[in-house]
């Protein structure tokens, strides 16, 4: 079965420093993985998406991750935190089966100014 | 364009009581899906529905859940004799469609159900 693990609960960074959040999955074949982003009540919301075009994916917002099958790791990063990026940040992957989706546990990003 | 909405924003209950969640996808969106959202946790799958009918209802709990999507628009979740374990966000998403290039979801901003 498709699965992802968030490696860290909660991450913090400074105003303008990178940001790096951690997703390894497992996946018995090439995977469909996302990340998606919770605002304080506010819905979720797609930050990008992998689909096997291309390693390195963008998304919104400055944020890019990295598909590496050789760590099955998939990696969200963004070169400058900004204030507005605090949030819940979810690692999603594509079930085996039909078309849900199955989440991580989640990261909660705090930045500081 | 519009968004998924959902009613209610918010929904307290009974033990034992009968509660309807509704869900109106983007328009077009043939795919719906229902998740349940369990405080300080991800969001997990409860049913999927492609058109009118449930392609894949895996991840519903147990028989107190149903949902419906009679006309293959609005969705509606219905849970029986709620328990206090049913308290959660519900959140109901939908897209385009199946493909690879029509499958993202796009999710609503979520039912909080309250079970006292």
């Amino acid at each position: 079965a498709q699965s992802v693990t968030q490696l860290d609960s909660h991450v913090s960074v400074s105003e303008g420093t990178p940001v790096l959040l951690r997703c390894n999955y497992s996946s018995s074949y090439s995977p469909s993985l996302f990340w998606y982003v919770q605002h304080p009540n506010k819905g979720l919301q797609l930050l990008l998406k992998y689909t096997s075009a291309a390693t390195l994916v963008k998304g919104i917002n400055g944020f890019e991750a990295e598909f590496k099958k050789s760590e099955t790791s998939f990696h969200l990063t963004k070169p400058s935190a900004h204030m507005s990026d605090a949030a819940e940040y979810f690692c999603v992957v594509r079930k085996n089966s039909g078309y849900a989706l199955n989440f991580g546990k989640g990261t909660s990003l705090l930045v500081t100014p | 364009g519009a968004g998924v909405s959902q009613t209610p924003s918010n929904k307290v209950t009974e033990k034992g009581k009968y509660v309807e969640l509704r869900c109106d996808p983007i328009s077009g969106h043939t795919a719906l899906y229902w998740y349940r959202q369990s405080l300080g946790q991800g969001p997990e799958f409860l049913i999927y529905f492609q058109g009118t009918g449930a392609a894949d209802d895996s991840g519903l709990p147990n028989d107190r859940f149903f949902a419906v999507r009679p006309e293959g628009s609005v969705s509606t979740l219905k849970i029986q004799r709620t328990e206090r374990g049913d308290s959660a966000v519900y959140l109901c998403a939908s897209s385009l469609g199946s493909g690879i290039s029509t499958d993202t979801q796009y999710f609503g901003p979520g039912t909080r159900l309250t079970v006292l």
